[in-house]
């Protein structure tokens, strides 16, 4: 079956740290891949994604790249700030006719200190 | 401004007592979600519509229910037959070709006591 994991929480970070987040995927076919951001009491916010392999998206200095042979979408930052605290998920999606149903992960949560 | 509206953001019931949770886009979108979050799970899909008067359970429809008789409009209502409803929902939207990317509304926090 399709499913997603990440690494677990929470992250701890100083600010300007580097970020990464593990997310690794298994599906059938060939997905679509999306990093979600929740800040507390919200809902998701589309941060960036890839459609296919090799791929790499970016959005507000983060980055990740679409790694078919490690089956891999790891989330990185240069520098963090504290503003970055926030739920991190990590998703596919696989094209199925018109059904179009996102797979999440669980969820990392990232807390950056000043 | 275009977007994904919730209503209420955070609701109170008794136990027994069924209720609808709103969800509202003027985003012109064909496909709405409806997804439960609870506590180190991620994200569980409750329901979806492709179209509108169609809609097809997710992984854990059982006790909840949905109707789609407009295409802005997709309500959620908990049941009573829904064995742990307090959680935060959150409803999507996505449009029916393109990207597919889902848009997200505020989300509800619902607490059963």
């Amino acid at each position: 079956g399709n499913s997603v994991t990440q690494m677990e929480g929470p992250v701890t970070l100083s600010e300007e740290a580097f970020l990464t987040i593990n997310c690794t995927y298994t599906a059938t076919g060939y997905p679509s891949l999306f990093w979600y951001v929740q800040y507390p009491g919200e809902g998701l916010q589309l941060l960036l994604k890839a459609t296919k392999a090799d791929d790499k998206g970016s959005n507000k200095g983060f980055e990740a790249t679409y790694r078919k042979e490690t089956t891999s979408f790891h989330l990185e930052k240069g520098s963090v700030q504290v503003s970055d605290s926030a739920v991190y998920f990590c998703a596919l999606r696989v094209y199925r006719g018109a059904t179009n149903k996102l797979i999440f992960g669980t969820g990392t949560l990232l807390a950056v200190q000043p | 401004d275009g977007g994904i509206t919730q209503s209420p953001k955070y609701l109170f019931r008794k136990e027994g007592q069924n209720v609808t949770l709103s969800c509202e886009q003027n985003l012109n979108h064909d496909a709405m979600y409806w997804y439960r979050q609870d506590p180190g799970q991620g994200l569980r899909l409750i329901y979806y519509s492709q179209i509108v008067n169609d809609f097809q359970k997710g992984d854990i429809a059982e006790g909840y229910s949905v109707s789609r008789e407009k295409k802005e409009s997709f309500p959620l209502t908990v049941t009573s037959a829904q064995k742990n409803p307090t959680a935060f929902y959150l409803c999507a939207s996505s449009a029916a070709s393109g990207s597919y990317e889902q848009y997200f509304g505020p989300g509800t926090r619902l607490t059963v006591t």
